[in-house]
């Protein structure tokens, strides 16, 4: 089964700041998608960004992009030029894309992210 | 295009009450997954269906819990006898096809709170 680890329960960062928030994960799996979700007060899941495990060009929208090591399991999400919206909780997830395979989504714990004005 | 639709958004039962759970698909989506959020933590599948087909309920307690999606009309979670450890929030997800390439859009959530 696969699992996924977010070590940082809570992280701070002041507003027009950068940040990143760190993933890993685990799977004998070669082919599979990763995705960082938003969750605001509202409980409101937001997809932020994909990443397709065959590719090997990091994701980017707008200020988020991510750092994909695959040898490495890790899945990190940076945030460029923070705002004050950006303030949630951030969920990376694991789905398998093999033949077959389940299409459920496997989440991570959660980091809380606070912006400083 | 409407998006995923849940309801109640809250729901409060007292212990020994069934618990109703409603989710309204995108149009077009024929492909639903709930997950379950305790509190402080990530979301936890619970079942995925396709219309009148239990596709994988391998998150779902053995007792208790149910879900439907019935060629019409919205997927119904269904908790009967609830308890404390219940309290939780339920997500509904929904894609316009499985496989490779689905794309899961989430409902707002149900709260529901047992007393």
């Amino acid at each position: 089964a696969q699992t996924v680890t977010q070590s940082q329960p809570e992280m701070s960062v002041q507003e027009a700041e950068t940040v990143t928030l760190s993933c890993t994960y685990d799977t004998s799996e070669s082919d599979y998608y990763l995705f960082w979700y938003k969750q605001p007060p509202s409980r409101q899941m937001i997809l932020v960004i994909r990443q397709e495990a065959y590719k090997q060009q990091n994701a980017t929208e707008n200020r988020f992009s991510v750092n994909f090591q695959k040898a490495a399991k890790s899945f990190s999400l940076k945030i460029s030029d923070s705002q004050l919206g950006d303030a949630a909780m951030y969920f990376c997830a694991y789905r398998s894309a093999g033949v077959g395979a389940g299409n459920m989504l496997t989440f991570g714990g959660g980091t809380r992210l606070m912006v400083k004005p | 295009n409407a998006g995923v639709m849940q309801n109640p958004r809250h729901l409060v039962r007292r212990r020994g009450q069934e618990a109703r759970l409603r989710c309204s698909p995108m149009k077009g989506h024929s492909h639903v997954y709930w997950y379950r959020q305790l509190p402080e933590e990530g979301l936890k599948f619970m079942v995925y269906l396709q219309k009148e087909n239990i596709i994988d309920e391998s998150g779902m307690p053995k007792e208790r819990f149910s879900a439907e999606f019935p060629k019409e009309g919205p997927s119904i979670l269904r908790i009967q006898q609830v308890v404390r450890g219940d309290s939780a929030a339920y997500f509904c997800a929904s894609s316009p096809y499985g496989g490779r390439y689905n794309e899961q859009f989430f409902g707002p959530g149900t709260r529901l709170t047992v007393l």
